[in-house]
């Protein structure tokens, strides 16, 4: 059975960093591209970024580039999402997802931008 | 980036009796390898989305037959043939041919009359 748990969220100041992660079982981890999707709270669903099986190529949506940074730890079967320079509007349930077409999802973890 | 609209955004259902929902994107879906790449998601009350549906029509393992999608190009349909108290939530499609980034529709909320 896949399974996706994030972790690392909470409240931080604007201005300030977070790093999340997402360990991941039940699958052939190394195979597959990783995701990052987020939701404001009452709001829809926002991709965010993602990693390929090597952790060699990244991209993001263009509110994130230049403060968020994806990465991956095959060792660990886990990846992580730095998050620096927070603001308000990264107030957010963030998803960890399995692939790109969104084959499974975690349960998410909060993360609270504000003073 | 590719925009993605749906309709309703609200959709009363009566149990039991069918439902659909429309999602339509900016440009065509249609990859350069042939393939048409849109997904559609359940999110219940309180839960993670979970997928139905893959590539416009492949039902996802678990999923109930009675969900359907279909479509091509632009135009997109995601069917309920009986709706279920089970079905409540918000329904979103999501494209994942052009990218970055990967673009969902605003989400359709289902509930019962």
């Amino acid at each position: 059975e896949v399974q996706l748990v994030e972790s690392g969220g909470g409240l931080v100041q604007p201005g300030g960093s977070l790093r999340l992660s997402c360990a991941a079982s039940g699958f052939t981890f190394t195979k597959f591209w990783m995701s990052w999707v987020r939701q404001a709270p009452g709001k829809g669903l926002e991709w965010v970024a993602n990693i390929n099986e090597h952790g060699t190529e990244m991209r993001y949506v263009d509110s994130v580039k230049g403060r968020f940074t994806i990465s991956r730890d095959n060792a660990k079967n886990s990846i992580y999402l730095q998050m620096n320079s927070l603001r308000a509007e990264d107030t957010a349930v963030y998803y960890c997802t399995k692939g790109n077409w969104g084959d499974n999802w975690g349960q998410g973890t909060l993360v609270t931008v504000s003073s | 980036d590719v925009v993605m609209t749906q309709s309703p955004l609200s959709l009363p259902v009566t149990l039991g009796q069918p439902a659909s929902i429309s999602c339509r994107s900016s440009q065509s879906l249609v990859h350069s390898d042939g393939n048409t790449y849109l997904n559609w998601f359940q999110q219940r009350p309180g839960q993670s989305p979970r997928r139905l549906i893959y590539m416009v029509s492949h039902r996802d393992s678990g999923v109930p037959d009675r969900f359907s999608g279909s479509g091509s190009g632009t135009n997109f349909t995601l069917k309920i043939s009986r709706v279920e108290a089970e079905d409540v939530g918000v329904f979103y499609c999501m494209q994942t041919t052009h990218w970055p980034p990967f673009t969902f529709g605003p989400g359709t909320k289902v509930d019962i009359k």
